[in-house]
Order: C-alpha cells, then structure tokens, then sequence
C-alpha cells in the first residue's frame, strides 16, 4: 500500500510570498487533514476534509491560509502572504473511516514539506 | 476542550537502560489514545491505539498502557534504533479532531 505522499519536500520563501503544498492520501482514505508542526511541539491541525467538504476549520488562518480538496482524493494548502511564523513543517494524513474500525482508524502521515519564510 | 501533555520533554538513556514516557490527557469522553513515532525529518509513524483503561498494547521492545488519566509508554532494553520523538495524541467523543502532545524526545546512546 503506498502511503501518504507530500511534494515538495523542502521550501524556502521570503516574507509576504506566496507558497502551496500538495497531498496525495493513501488509495481509499475519505478524511484528510493538513497539520502544522512547529519545531519542538506536537502537529496542530489546520483543517479537516471529508471527501471534498470541509469538517473542521476552525483553528485555520484564513486571512492567509486556504486549502482545497476538489476530487476528494488530491489535496493543496496554499499560504498567501507568508509571515516568518509560518515557517514550519506542513503535514498531510489520510485516515480510513467507515466499516467497523473505521470510526477509531489512526492517522497516516507523509513527511511533510519543511517550509522555511526568510 | 482536549489537551495533552508530555514529560519528559527529553530523555537520554543508555542502551539495554528501560525506561517509561508519560502522557497525561484530559477529554470529554475518550474515543482512542494514540502512540506515534517521529523520526527527523519524517512524518508520525503510528505505533499504538489504545481504547480503555486498562488495556495493554505491546510491540517488540514497546509497551503501551492506559488509565482513566494517562498513558504509558514502557521502554524495555531499548536500543539506538529506539531513538525518536514519541508523540501521543487523543480522541474524545465529541470531536473529529486528534490532539497531539508536544512528544518526548528519546536519545538512546550505545
């Protein structure tokens, strides 16, 4: 089973540029969400999707950050302007839901794109 | 609102030196307890689910616990291979959302 796939892996950006990242979840997975995990702390989720709608979107920046999910399966995160605060590491997980275990399924990471605002 | 928290922040062990992380969470209403492992420059690799108190996971030289208030992650003759970020997360009843822990940095040193 391929897993959860993130492009690009690394980007570096000045200040009040704008940047977007892309997710590929794994084959068959309907949740997927997009995390912000800040050097030294735990993934902060940003926004949630359940096939092509939005579940939880409460903690996203919205004046700067944007995401969409437009076929349910591939996912971009777009950051327009960039502050230094941004500089982080964005992580998409994909999550089986459905069937029996489905309600309790874990998530499946990628690795993330490392996104460095100068 | 669900929180968790971590401690260590940071443990340094020697090889074959057993040890425990904690994770104390707080939820209403606590649908799934989760251990992952985070390698640099990685994403979470998940490890666990633990559902209620009581119940005991294990997988090679990990051992997961749970009680009504934490979690424990037991460490037994770890190797350098062990060394990672151990995150723990949480899943309550009333959201759809995982609540991640600052995790444990584990150095294991030959």
């Amino acid at each position: 089973e391929a897993g959860v796939a993130q492009s690009p892996r690394y980007k570096i950006i000045e200040k009040r540029q704008s940047v977007a990242f892309w997710c590929n979840p794994i084959s068959g997975h309907a949740t997927l969400y997009w995390y912000q995990q800040i050097l030294g702390q735990g993934p902060k989720l940003l926004i949630q999707f359940q096939n092509n709608g939005v579940v939880d979107d409460s903690q996203l920046p919205k004046d700067r950050f944007s995401a969409e999910r437009l076929k349910g399966v591939d996912s971009t995160l777009k950051i327009q302007p960039a502050k230094l605060e941004d500089s982080a590491v964005y992580l998409c997980a994909s999550r089986k839901t459905g069937g029996m275990m489905g309600s309790n399924s874990p998530l499946h990471f990628g690795n993330g794109t490392r996104l460095t605002v100068t | 609102e669900d929180q968790v928290t971590q401690s260590p922040e940071a443990l340094r062990l020697q090889e074959g030196e057993s040890s425990s992380l904690n994770c104390s969470y707080t939820v209403s209403g606590l649908r799934g307890l989760f251990w992952y492992r985070q390698d640099p420059g990685k994403g979470p690799e998940f490890l666990f689910t633990l559902y209620s108190a009581g119940e005991e996971k294990e997988k090679e030289r990990l051992k997961a616990t749970l009680t009504k208030k934490e979690s424990f992650l037991h460490i037994t003759a770890p190797k350098p291979e062990d060394s990672a970020t151990y995150l723990c997360a949480v899943r309550g009843n009333y959201g759809q959302n995982f609540v991640f822990g600052p995790g444990t940095r584990l150095s294991v040193l030959p």
